[in-house]
């Protein structure tokens, strides 16, 4: 089983913040990592997929990076919308994280 | 647009049976891969099962296998999760969610249904 582990698990930051949220693979899995957010009550929206491609719609501020077994989910400038809980997923055997709650400082 | 929406969740005795519906709509529904993603309370997701197109492939995660079933029925456009001898760490938000191909993300998901599995 592929497990994946994102650090740090809460994360708190001011509006206008750069924040970084990494993701390792526990084997590679070449670029086949997507990455969501999700807000409290709703379900997971795709953000990233294939590591650092933007899904439409999605925010130029967001932004993926990696291969293999590490990646990265930055986002430039957080903005209040952004407050959520993000996973990162992959998707040869579609395993997630455990998440990253980026909570208000 | 596209809507994914799931039904059929309540509260089950341990060892009991509950079946989900997911009744989708906005998209060629026989085109896509499609699956259940759950998340416990206060927990993170996991995926749970896949099933391919035409119904051909289907792929669970360890601790569901030979008691849960996915299974679609194209004419109708709906995904199915038949949950038999259901347990307390069954207890979850149960999503349907779709994917183009078996190397994709899920790119839409419903709104959720409830399983509380309790005596």
């Amino acid at each position: 089983d592929i497990q994946m582990t994102q650090s740090p698990s809460t994360l708190s930051a001011s509006v206008g913040d750069r924040v970084t949220i990494t993701c390792r693979a526990s084997q590679s899995i070449s670029s086949w990592l997507a990455w969501y957010q999700q807000k409290p009550g709703k379900a997971p929206k795709l953000l990233i997929y294939k590591a650092s491609s933007l899904e439409s719609g999605v925010p130029s501020r967001f932004s993926g990076s990696g291969s293999g077994t590490e990646f990265t989910l930055t986002i430039s400038s957080l903005q209040p919308d952004d407050f959520a809980t993000y996973y990162c997923q992959q998707y040869i055997t579609w395993t997630f994280g455990q998440g990253t709650k980026v909570e208000i400082k | 647009e596209v809507q994914l929406v799931e039904s059929g969740g309540g509260l089950v005795q341990p060892g009991g049976s509950l079946r989900l519906s997911c009744a989708a709509s906005g998209f060629t529904f026989s085109s896509y891969w499609m699956s259940w993603v759950r998340q416990a309370p206060g927990k993170g997701l996991e995926w749970v099962a896949n099933i391919k197109q035409d119904g051909s492939e289907k792929y669970y995660v360890d601790s569901v296998k030979g008691r849960f079933t996915i299974s679609r029925d194209n004419a109708k456009n709906s995904l199915y999760l038949q949950m038999n001898s259901l347990r307390a760490e069954d207890t979850a938000v149960y999503y349907c969610a779709r994917k183009y191909n078996w190397n994709e993300p899920f790119d839409y998901w419903g709104q959720g249904t409830l399983v509380t599995v309790s005596s």
